[in-house]
C-alpha cells in the first residue's frame, strides 16, 4: 500500500519557468518530510526538507510547501534550469517509528528544456 | 568527506544463487539503511541498523538480511535469488540515532539476476 503518492510521473518545463511537483501522502503519523533528487546512475541527493509544524521551507531556488488538512506537499523549482532535469522523489517520516525509515513516492520525472 | 560507497556497482548472478553486498557509510555516520529501488515499486524500505543493532525492518521475506560492523560500515545479503530481486540496492547513512537526521545515499549496487 502506497503512503507516499506522487500521481504525476513526468513533468516537462521550459527553462525558467516554475516547476511545481506534488506529492500526496494517506498516514497522519507522517510528520516530517524530505524531497530527494536522483540522476541516472547516482543515488537520491537530499534537496529540501520541512517539518510539520510549518507550512513552508525555503532554500534557494527550491520551495517546500505543506497543506496538512489536505495530507499534500509541493516542490517549487523558480527559475527552473535544464541542471534540474532529474527524477525527484518526495519522502515521508512516520514519528511513531524509531530512528530513520523513509516512506518513499514512485517519483516523478521532470525535464526542463531550453 | 567521502560519501557513501557501495561494491560492487554492478553483479550479475542467477536464481538460487546468494550475493553480498557493501556499503561504507561517510566517517562518522552511525546509521545505515538499506533500500531496493524498482521501477513498479520505488524505493523500498528493507531495514536499519544504528550501532550494530537492527532497529527497524520493511515488509521483506527472510532471505533479505544484513548486519553492520563495529566500524559502521554494513552488509545485506540476499539468499536463493529470484528474478524479482532484480534491482538498485541503494545504502543511506546518517549521523544517527535521530529520526530526521538527513539520510545520504550511495550511487547504489544495481543486482540483475538471470
Amino acid at each position: 500500500d502506497q503512503q507516499v503518492k506522487q500521481n504525476s510521473p513526468s513533468l516537462s518545463v521550459q527553462e525558467g519557468r516554475i516547476s511545481i511537483l506534488n506529492c500526496d501522502y494517506t498516514n497522519s503519523m507522517f510528520d516530517y518530510f524530505l524531497w530527494y533528487k536522483k540522476y541516472p546512475a547516482e543515488g537520491p541527493t537530499f534537496l529540501i526538507s520541512i517539518s510539520s509544524i510549518k507550512d513552508k521551507n525555503e532554500d534557494g531556488r527550491f520551495t517546500v510547501f505543506l497543506n496538512k488538512s489536505a495530507k499534500h506537499l509541493s516542490l517549487h523549482i523558480v527559475p527552473s534550469q535544464p541542471g534540474d532535469s532529474a527524477v525527484y522523489f518526495c519522502a515521508a517520516s512516520d514519528r511513531g517509528s524509531t530512528l530513520g525509515r523513509l516512506y518513499f513516492g514512485r517519483g516523478t520525472q521532470l525535464t526542463v528544456w531550453p | 568527506k567521502a560519501g557513501v560507497t557501495q561494491t560492487p556497482r554492478y553483479l550479475i548472478k542467477t536464481r538460487g544463487q546468494q550475493v553480498t553486498l557493501s556499503c561504507s557509510p561517510i566517517s562518522g555516520h552511525r546509521s545505515v539503511s538499506w533500500y531496493q529501488q524498482t521501477p513498479g515499486q520505488g524505493l523500498q524500505f528493507l531495514f536499519e541498523y544504528f550501532s550494530e543493532t537492527q532497529r527497524n525492518k520493511g515488509n521483506f521475506p527472510g532471505r533479505f538480511s544484513g548486519r553492520q560492523f563495529s566500524n559502521s560500515r554494513s552488509e545485506m545479503n540476499v539468499s536463493t535469488l529470484e528474478l524479482g530481486d532484480s534491482a538498485l540496492y541503494l545504502c543511506a547513512s546518517s549521523p544517527g540515532p535521530t529520526r530526521t537526521d538527513t539520510q545520504y545515499f550511495g550511487p547504489g549496487t544495481r543486482l540483475t539476476v538471470l
